[in-house]
């Protein structure tokens, strides 16, 4: 089993609509949690953090199930401009080191 | 606003050359790291460096060297390359402990490497 694993999508949904989608994760050691979003061939944006308690930016909120071990990212009234890639971020410290997670990413497709 | 710039954009090598990846940050970051991303999987840490003079290996670390010589800069060599190595490379800085919560990772624009 992958340590964080995303459906890969792609989510094509209609703009104006809420889309949401889930990021799980296997070790339940893990400390920190990021939504970074990035554009075909471009490189990743820190999209926002995600706080224990869960936290909104605009359109988007981001909570997080310590007990399923899951983050899931929420975007409503979604813009054309959503459509990218949206990877989900765990930083797990491990044997004294950090390690910083990355899902595969989950392609969503907003159209007009 | 430079940010973090990647030198070169495009490469393609020859099996068993060797080359080296440029990472620049103006930002006075204290860390900065080495990623792989391949189709269907998610970034992966090659090498990465909290703070100049020091370096440690990542998940995926054979293959490559790196060096922090200067705060600002962060090299990636491979020696010999192969064709597994065919990849985007990233390169990113950031500010703060990347265990804390608030760690924003600022990336290069990537480098696209092919090796034939």
């Amino acid at each position: 089993r992958k340590e964080v694993e995303q459906d890969p999508g792609p989510f094509n949904v209609p703009e104006g609509a809420t889309v949401a989608f889930n990021c799980t994760y296997s070790n339940s050691a893990s400390q920190s949690f990021f939504w970074y979003r990035q554009d075909c061939r471009k490189e990743p944006k820190l999209l926002m953090s995600v706080y224990s308690s869960g936290n909104e930016d605009g359109r988007f909120t981001a909570q997080l199930n310590r007990a399923s071990q899951y983050i899931s990212l929420l975007i409503r009234d979604s813009k054309l401009s959503d459509s990218a890639t949206y990877l989900c971020v765990v930083n797990l410290a491990k044997d004294s080191n950090y390690q910083l997670i990355w899902g595969a990413g989950t392609k969503l497709i907003i159209k007009p | 606003n430079a940010g973090v710039t990647q030198t070169p954009k495009f490469r393609v090598l020859k099996t068993g050359q060797s080359m080296t990846l440029l990472c620049a940050q103006d930002m006075n970051h204290e860390y900065m790291y080495w990623y792989r991303q391949d189709p269907g999987m998610g970034l992966r840490l090659i090498h990465y460096s909290v703070g100049e003079g020091t370096t440690a290996k990542g998940e995926v670390p054979d293959g490559y060297n790196v060096s922090r010589l200067k705060k600002q800069n962060f090299l990636l060599g491979l020696e010999s390359a192969a064709p597994s190595q065919t990849s985007v490379y990233f390169c990113a800085s950031s500010y703060r402990d990347p265990m804390s919560v608030n760690t924003e990772a600022f990336f290069g624009q990537g480098t696209r490497l092919t090796v034939v």
